[in-house]
């Protein structure tokens, strides 16, 4: 199965301030299928990026995903108040579907 | 809207069973594969099992595999997991997920229930 290794484990940042996530994969994920997704506590992961760039319905343009192979990244461009939460990212190409570990955006 | 409604959770001890459900509404329930994805207290996500639309093809983690049994109902729009030999490792919030759209990428989930807590203890 393809191992997503997700880089920092915690990230420490201001509001207005830009986040960059990393995640890193075994093998190379398939035709970049790549999702990102958000957690915030008590809460079902909520999808933000698939297809490694493309944004789903309804999330802001302040987010965007890049990379393909094996070296994805999440850009959050200007921190809002509600993006401190949790970031995973997700192969879906091959089976089983695997998630990183999670990192944690958390106000400086 | 697609609502997605899982039940079935509580605690149990350990060897002992559980069936989760999820009622499925705002969509065409019969068109999509569904999946079920767990979280134990604290820990990241991971995928547990998948069926196909018809509930011809069911796919399994390795960890539950021989444990855990997925089946669908299409006419009650609901989903099951039947959860059998549990173990402590077991204990987790369990969602119910499924996919974006229908191209056919049946692991990139668009709508989450709330899940349902499944705690194995004795």
């Amino acid at each position: 199965e393809i191992v997503l290794t997700q880089s920092p484990g915690t990230l420490s940042l201001s509001p207005g301030e830009r986040a960059t996530l990393s995640c890193r994969a075994s093998q190379s994920v398939s035709s970049s299928y790549l999702a990102w997704y958000q957690q915030k506590p008590g809460q079902a992961p909520r999808l933000l990026i698939y297809g490694a760039s493309s944004r789903a319905t309804g999330i802001p343009d302040r987010f965007s995903g890049s990379g393909s192979g094996t070296d994805f990244t999440l850009t959050i461009s200007r921190l809002e108040p509600e993006d401190f939460a949790v970031y995973y990212c997700q192969q879906y190409g091959n089976s089983p579907p695997t998630f990183g570990g999670g990192t944690k955006v958390e106000i400086k | 809207e697609v609502q997605l409604l899982e039940s079935g959770g509580g605690l149990v001890q350990p060897g002992g069973s559980l069936r989760l459900s999820c009622a499925a509404s705002g969509f065409t329930f019969s068109s999509y594969a569904m999946s079920w994805v767990r979280q134990a207290p604290g820990k990241g996500l991971e995928w547990v099992s998948g069926i196909s639309d018809s509930g011809g093809s069911t796919y399994y983690a390795d960890s539950v595999k021989g444990r855990f049994t997925i089946s669908r109902d299409n006419s009650k729009n609901t989903l099951y997991l039947q959860m059998n030999s549990l173990r402590a490792e077991d204990t987790a919030v369990y969602y119910c997920a499924k996919p974006r759209d229908r191209s056919g990428y049946y692991y990139l989930w668009g709508y989450w229930g709330q899940g349902t807590l499944v705690t194995v203890s004795s």
